[in-house]
């Protein structure tokens, strides 16, 4: 596709559950990064991958939190045993050239509501 | 860690006046970046600075990069009610970005 795509956009669950959010880069982009956003706030850093390697996973708040990027294309964010403080709208971002300091181009994100 | 301190947290403005917004770091960056964010979607950049000093225009958009590297300003001229929207400016080290939280921006027709 032309942009970047997530999905699903919407994603209820239950405390406890274990989701896991997909993101599918810009065609050929080398350099894929997940965000977390929480309401009222700026996108906060969780994991970036190069290819298939996950260079930077300082971001990820817990060990709950995990990233793939099995092939260097599709990503997948997979969040175990949900809590309420998960909710938050889930960003992903490529960039055509690996650490370049050029500007993202975002998906519409992942919005996860903990109930 | 890094943190961006943006301001003010929100404007509300009658259509047809200017906006100014700006970001402030303790740390350096070596790219700053405006974006805009509306409901349910991503943010979209709207102008990326990258060098220092740099004063760059796009459209009723203009944004300078401070010459310390720690700061950035972005100011919108003669705003119409599709400037409404949050934004955000967001400093740039090895392609990951630091973001402020954001600047809300209403205009009233």
């Amino acid at each position: 596709g032309a942009g970047v795509s997530q999905s699903p956009r919407y994603k209820v669950a239950k405390r406890g559950q274990d989701v896991a959010l997909r993101c599918d880069p810009i065609s050929g982009h080398v350099s894929l990064f997940w965000y977390q956003q929480a309401l009222g706030q700026g996108p906060e850093f969780l994991t970036y991958f190069q290819n298939e390697a996950q260079l930077d996973k300082s971001g990820l708040p817990s060990d709950r939190f995990f990233a793939e990027r099995p092939e260097g294309s599709v990503s997948t964010l997979k969040i175990q045993r949900t809590q309420q403080e998960d909710s938050a709208v889930y960003l992903c971002a490529s960039i055509p050239l690996r650490g370049a300091n050029t500007e993202a181009f975002f998906g519409q994100g992942t919005r996860l509501t903990v109930v | 860690g890094q943190q961006l301190n943006q301001s003010p947290q929100s404007m509300f403005i009658q259509e047809g006046e200017d906006v100014s917004m700006n970001c402030t770091s303790s740390s350096i960056f070596n790219t700053w970046l405006w974006y805009k964010q509306e409901p349910g979607e991503g943010p979209v950049l709207l102008i990326a600075l990258y060098k220092a000093g740099e004063l760059t225009s796009n459209g009723r958009l203009t944004a300078q990069f401070g010459i310390t590297r720690k700061d950035s300003f972005l100011n919108i001229s003669a705003s119409i009610p599709s400037d409404v929207g949050i934004y955000f400016c967001a400093g740039l080290n090895a392609g990951k970005s630091t973001f402020g939280d954001g600047t809300t921006l209403t205009v009233k027709p």
